[in-house]
């Protein structure tokens, strides 16, 4: 059974810091890799998704990267701002488009 | 804009009662996915449905739950007899699974139910 950890649990950095959000998955045999943002009481929203024969994905400030044979997936985000404050959330896409979920990093960004 | 809508929003109940939850997929999407999320499991597939057809329901405890598309633009989630236990947020998205697809999921905005 597919496991994902996700590191840190909980993140506060101050505004203009580069940082690195970790995830982590017992099972290389995937089909894709996604990270979501949540803000609170909200849904989630797609921020990239990689699929299992890239090694990267980009969109703005963010980068994603995914090593299938370590299992595992960074989410770096470049000068981060106080709007980056929420639940960022690593998704491992099973055959037939089911996700598995790690727990999340809280990211707080402080002015 | 398209977007995933859920209805109701926020539901409170009493214990016993039944709940329906309902969730309008963004149009073309063939594929179709409940979710609940509680603080103690996290986020967790509970069912999903393909072209309207249920492909797994292994996440849903079957005594009480029902998943339902009665047709392209409606899926229900139904809970008989609702228990404390299940209150959770529930979210569905919708994708389009095909050869080409990115197979990205789109998100509702869930509805937050309550059971007393």
């Amino acid at each position: 059974k597919q496991e994902v950890t996700q590191i840190p649990a909980a993140l506060s950095v101050p505004e203009g810091e580069n940082l690195v959000l970790n995830c982590s998955f017992t099972d290389s045999a995937i089909y894709n890799l996604q990270w979501f943002r949540q803000d609170p009481g909200k849904g989630l929203t797609s921020l990239l998704l990689i699929q299992s024969s890239q090694r990267e994905q980009t969109s703005g400030r963010l980068n994603a990267s995914l090593d299938k044979s370590s299992g595992r997936s960074t989410l770096y985000i470049a000068a981060s701002q106080p709007g980056d404050s929420a639940t960022y959330l690593c998704a491992v896409g099973e055959y037939g488009n089911k996700l598995v979920f790690g727990a999340g990093t809280i990211l707080r960004v402080k002015s | 804009d398209a977007r995933v809508t859920q209805t109701p929003r926020h539901k409170v109940t009493e214990m016993g009662q039944e709940v329906t939850m309902r969730c309008q997929p963004i149009l073309g999407h063939n594929t179709v996915f409940w979710y609940r999320q509680t603080m103690m499991q996290g986020l967790e597939l509970l069912a999903y449905f393909r072209n309207r057809a249920p492909l797994d329901d292994s996440g849903m405890p079957k005594d009480r739950f029902s998943a339902e598309m009665p047709d392209a633009t409606l899926a229900t989630l139904k809970i008989q007899p609702s228990e404390p236990r299940d209150s959770a947020v529930y979210f569905c998205a919708s994708g389009f699974r095909g050869n080409f697809s990115k197979n990205i999921q789109y998100f509702g905005a869930g509805t937050r139910l309550s059971v007393l």
